[in-house]
């Protein structure tokens, strides 16, 4: 079945120190990507997907490219701050006749000044 | 409204008691999901609908889970006879069709469910 593996966290950096979060993944056909962001008291937002094999997905400075060679999507951001702060999950939706997404557990992600 | 609802945020409930979730989509999504947020664990896939048919059933961890949906819109997630195990945040997301894989669900703010 399908699977998702993130970096276990938490995370803690620095304002402006460079930020990767592992994931890799399992599929079944050609999944779309996703990268979920989860702010402390608020919903699940999507901060960017990608949707076929080199695509290159960006929002709010963070970025993660689509590597079907070795079944990947790491996210990053060059400089992160404060208000990154958040808890971030990868997620993947398998081909035709998948309807759910599979989610990694989440990496939570702490910034300090 | 602009995005996905869900009604009540927490929910305190006793052991064996029935609980009903609600969920009210963005207009005009076809396609709605409910999903279970464990504490420390990512999210558990429970149903989709497509209208107001569930084509995909599969994540229900047992027949004490049920949900429906009213056209394409309100969906309530019941669960019969809490148990301690059950609590958690049940997310509710909607998506434009659902019919293809590129789509982006868009998530409601959850309700917390703690079962004592």
């Amino acid at each position: 079945g399908d699977s998702v593996t993130q970096m276990e966290g938490p995370v803690t950096l620095s304002e402006e120190a460079f930020l990767t979060i592992n994931c890799t993944y399992t599929a079944t056909g050609y999944p779309s990507l996703f990268w979920y962001v989860q702010y402390p008291g608020e919903g699940l937002q999507l901060l960017l997907k990608a949707t076929k094999a080199d695509d290159k997905g960006s929002n709010k400075g963070f970025e993660a490219t689509y590597r079907k060679e070795t079944t990947s999507f790491h996210l990053e951001k060059g400089s992160v701050q404060v208000s990154d702060s958040a808890v971030y999950f990868c997620a993947l939706r398998s081909g035709a006749g998948s309807y759910q997404l599979t989610f990694g557990k989440g990496t939570k992600l702490s910034v300090i000044p | 409204g602009a995005g996905v609802s869900q009604s009540p945020s927490n929910k305190v409930t006793e052991k064996g008691k029935d609980v009903e979730l609600r969920c009210d989509p963005i207009s005009g999504h076809t396609a709605l999901y409910w999903y279970r947020q464990r504490l420390g664990q990512g999210l558990e896939f429970l149903i989709y609908f497509q209208g107001n048919s569930a084509p995909d059933k599969s994540g229900l961890p047992s027949d004490r889970f049920s949900a429906e949906r009213t056209g394409e819109s309100v969906s309530t997630l019941t669960i019969q006879r809490t148990q301690q195990e059950d609590s958690a945040v049940y997310l509710c997301a909607s998506s434009s069709s659902g019919a293809t894989y590129t789509d982006t669900q868009y998530f409601g703010p959850g309700t917390r469910l703690t079962v004592l």
